[in-house]
């Protein structure tokens, strides 16, 4: 068990629908990532956030934003869905500030769009 | 930005022989390269990293080698075993990105008993 938790384990929507993806870091662990794995793009960065602010964005789409909240976890939405937003979405979270630590993993949310 | 090729994309190793991938990144400011292990329905799970300032690191039977020069590194798992079969990944990142990981491809190994 990384100690970092993601729901829903799955979720089926439509197309055009929005949901949010959910995800607590590690207790303690101030930074959170959000990657997308799709079979023909691996592992794909998305956006990173700090202490509730956002950090490093990579090739995410308008449609999907994220934010960090006090607590530390973080939510991921994705709205205005296309068919080719069916993967898995994992959360990662990192240590207190330090670069270049150790990122612990959650179990992913797969998402289908119908 | 950083782009990180892995090869091979899948290796069959009979049970007890060695296994090996490789890995080249393209940023030379990259100084941190993580390896993750990912098993079916699971997230990926980091089981060693090597940073810039070190050439070679070992944990039991799992080693990584780094060549900053040639900008490559590679994993070396020995006397494999069936529960070593796995997609494994290897990543980079630079301290300017964070912990921002670019990942390789994927390796999908089977270990044959």
């Amino acid at each position: 068990d990384s100690g970092v938790t993601q729901t829903p384990k799955h979720l089926i929507t439509a197309t055009g629908q929005r949901v949010t993806l959910r995800c607590s870091p590690r207790s303690g662990d101030l930074s959170v990532y959000w990657y997308q794995q799709s079979l023909d793009q691996g592992l794909q960065f998305l956006i990173q956030y700090y202490n509730g602010e956002e950090r490093a964005k990579g090739n995410i789409l308008e449609r999907f934003s994220a934010q960090q909240f006090p607590d530390l976890h973080s939510e991921l939405n994705l709205s205005s869905l296309e068919l080719g937003d069916s993967a898995l979405y994992f959360c990662a979270s990192s240590g207190q500030g330090a670069v270049n630590t150790e990122a612990f993993f959650g179990q992913g949310t797969r998402l289908t769009v119908v | 930005g950083e782009n990180v090729e892995q090869h091979p994309s899948t290796l069959s190793v009979q049970e007890g022989d060695s296994a090996v991938i490789k890995c080249t990144y393209s940023d030379s400011a990259s100084n941190y390269f993580p390896w993750y292990k990912q098993e079916l329905g699971k997230g990926p799970q980091l089981i060693i990293d090597i940073r810039s300032n070190v050439g070679e690191k070992k944990d039991q039977r799992i080693a990584v080698t780094l060549n900053k020069t040639a900008k490559h590194f590679s994993l070396h798992i020995t006397e494999t075993q069936p529960e070593d079969s796995a997609v494994y990944f290897c990543a980079a990142s630079r301290e300017a990105a964070g912990n921002k990981l670019t990942f390789g491809g994927g390796t999908r190994v089977l270990v044959k008993p």
